[in-house]
C-alpha cells in the first residue's frame, strides 16, 4: 500500500524567512496530494492541494511542487508569519483512500 | 466546519468495554473516514466508506468496526480487541466530486483505563 514519508518532523524558522516541508510517496498511481494545517487544539484544514497532472501550484504565500518521477512533493511557505505556526500534514491519495505523513511541527520564531 | 460533528468531545471507558464514537455530517458528502491521531504519528486511517452500506479497511483497522447505514452517519466502535485505544479520533468526509478536500470533525478524545 501507499506509504508517505514527511520531513522534517520539526522546523523552526525566523519570522519573515521561508519554510520548506518535503514528502515522498511510494505508490506511483497516487494522483492527488493535499496539504493540511492543524493549529493547536483545532481540526486539520486543507491549505493547498495539487493533482498529478500539474507540477506546481501557488496560492499567495504558499506553493506546492510535485515531481512525479521522483515521487516527491514539497510545501513552500514564504514570508512566514506567527500565525503560520502549526502542524502541517502532507498526504497522497488514490481512489478516495488518503494516506497522511506524520506531520511537521512548524515554529515561527520572533 | 459546522457541517460535520463528532460526539462526545471527551470519552472515558474502562478496559474491556466496547465504545462507539459518533460522526454525523449534513454536507451531503458521499465519502466518510475515520482517523486516529497519536503524538508524532500523524493521521492514520482506520476505515473509510465511499458509499452507503460499503466500507473498506484502512491501515490500522484491527480492533475497530464501522457501519454506514445512512449517508449522514459513520459510527466507529472501538472494541476490547484494540490493544491501545487511548487516542484522539477524527472523522472526516468528502464529496468525491468537484473536490477531494476532506472536512474534519472536531474530534473525540478517548481515554481507556
Amino acid at each position: 500500500g501507499e506509504n508517505v514519508e514527511q520531513h522534517p518532523s520539526t522546523l523552526s524558522v525566523q519570522e519573515g524567512d521561508s519554510a520548506v516541508i518535503k514528502c515522498t510517496y511510494s505508490d506511483s498511481a497516487s494522483n492527488y496530494f493535499p496539504w493540511y494545517k492543524q493549529e493547536l487544539g483545532k481540526r486539520p484544514q486543507l491549505i493547498i492541494d495539487i493533482r498529478s497532472n500539474v507540477g506546481e501550484k501557488k496560492d499567495q504565500r504558499i506553493a506546492v511542487t510535485l515531481n512525479k518521477t521522483a515521487k516527491h512533493f514539497s510545501l513552500h511557505i514564504t514570508e512566514t508569519q506567527p500565525e503560520d505556526s502549526a502542524v502541517y500534514f502532507c498526504a497522497a491519495s488514490k481512489n478516495d483512500k488518503i494516506i497522511f505523513g506524520k506531520g511537521t511541527r512548524l515554529h515561527i520564531l520572533p | 466546519d459546522g457541517g460535520i460533528t463528532q460526539s462526545p468531545k471527551y470519552l472515558f471507558r474502562k478496559e474491556g468495554q466496547n465504545v462507539t464514537l459518533s460522526c454525523e455530517q449534513n454536507l451531503n458528502h458521499d465519502a466518510m473516514y475515520w482517523y486516529r491521531q497519536d503524538p508524532g504519528q500523524g493521521l492514520r486511517l482506520i476505515y473509510y466508506s465511499q458509499i452507503v452500506n460499503d466500507f473498506q479497511k484502512g491501515d490500522i483497522a484491527e480492533g475497530y468496526s464501522v457501519s454506514r447505514e445512512k449517508k449522514e452517519s459513520f459510527p466507529l466502535t472501538v472494541t476490547s480487541a484494540q490493544k491501545n485505544p487511548t487516542a484522539f479520533y477524527l472523522c472526516a468526509s468528502s464529496t468525491r466530486r468537484e473536490s477531494y478536500e476532506q472536512y474534519f470533525g472536531p474530534g473525540t478524545r478517548l481515554t481507556v483505563t
